[in-house]
């Protein structure tokens, strides 16, 4: 029972370079969403998803981009990666929204 | 323009005293309301959570009190023990399904 899980746990990339982050969830949820944790910050919602095929902007969209062609994966893409994008990148599922959020355990990207 | 807000970045309290973690919201719409607690390299896990509709709920030594008038609510974990040790994060949601997190606030039981 692995709930959700990503990969990488760890990616360091240089200014430039792109790199797909991956979310996958066992839980047949319908919602999916990509947070940034940053300091002082908090979470802050990139892309989130509310069935397969669909996608739709967060609070901070820009120089992200997100697809849902399975209903169990939300992959998160950085096409040309900036040092701004340094964090700790979370994915969540939910069958309903609200306590049904659960979390994958992260993924630290360092941009030099 | 931070929707979900806590002011307090840290909080350090002696274990077996009570600790109250603070949040404010500006968004009227919001009707329910959660708190997550993080640890190192983990993710968020969801703690406990409060409709609109009432003013406490209470779960073991965890209550989450709503002032929906002053837009506040409150997480007191009475007695705390140093397990507590993590981030907290409040949250809230309308009927969008998406979680607006606060800003998160560091809390340290001292055994």
């Amino acid at each position: 029972n692995a709930g959700v899980t990503q990969t990488p746990k760890f990616r360091v990339l240089k200014t430039g370079q792109s790199m797909t982050l991956l979310c996958a969830q066992d839980m047949n949820h319908e919602y999916m969403y990509w947070y940034r944790q940053d300091p002082g910050m908090g979470l802050r919602l990139i892309h989130y998803s509310v069935g397969e095929g669909t996608t739709a902007k967060g609070e901070v969209p820009d120089g992200y981009n997100v697809s849902r062609l399975k209903k169990q994966n939300f992959l998160l893409g950085l096409e040309s990666a900036a040092p701004s994008q340094t964090s700790v990148y979370f994915c969540a599922s939910s069958g309903t929204g609200g306590d049904g959020y659960t979390f994958g355990s992260g993924t630290r990207l360092t941009v030099v | 323009d931070q929707q979900v807000k806590q002011n307090s970045p840290s909080l350090s309290v002696q274990e077996g005293r009570i600790s109250i973690l603070n949040c404010d919201y500006t968004n009227s719409m919001f009707d329910y309301f959660l708190w997550y607690k993080k640890y190192p390299a983990e993710g968020p896990t969801f703690l406990i959570s409060i409709s609109s509709i009432k003013d406490k709920n209470e779960d073991g030594r965890f209550t989450v009190f709503l002032n929906k008038s002053a837009k506040h609510l409150s997480l007191h974990i009475v007695p705390s023990q140093p397990g507590d040790s993590a981030v907290y994060f409040c949250a809230a949601t309308s009927n969008t399904g998406k979680l607006i997190f606060g800003q998160g606030t560091t809390l340290q039981v001292k055994p």
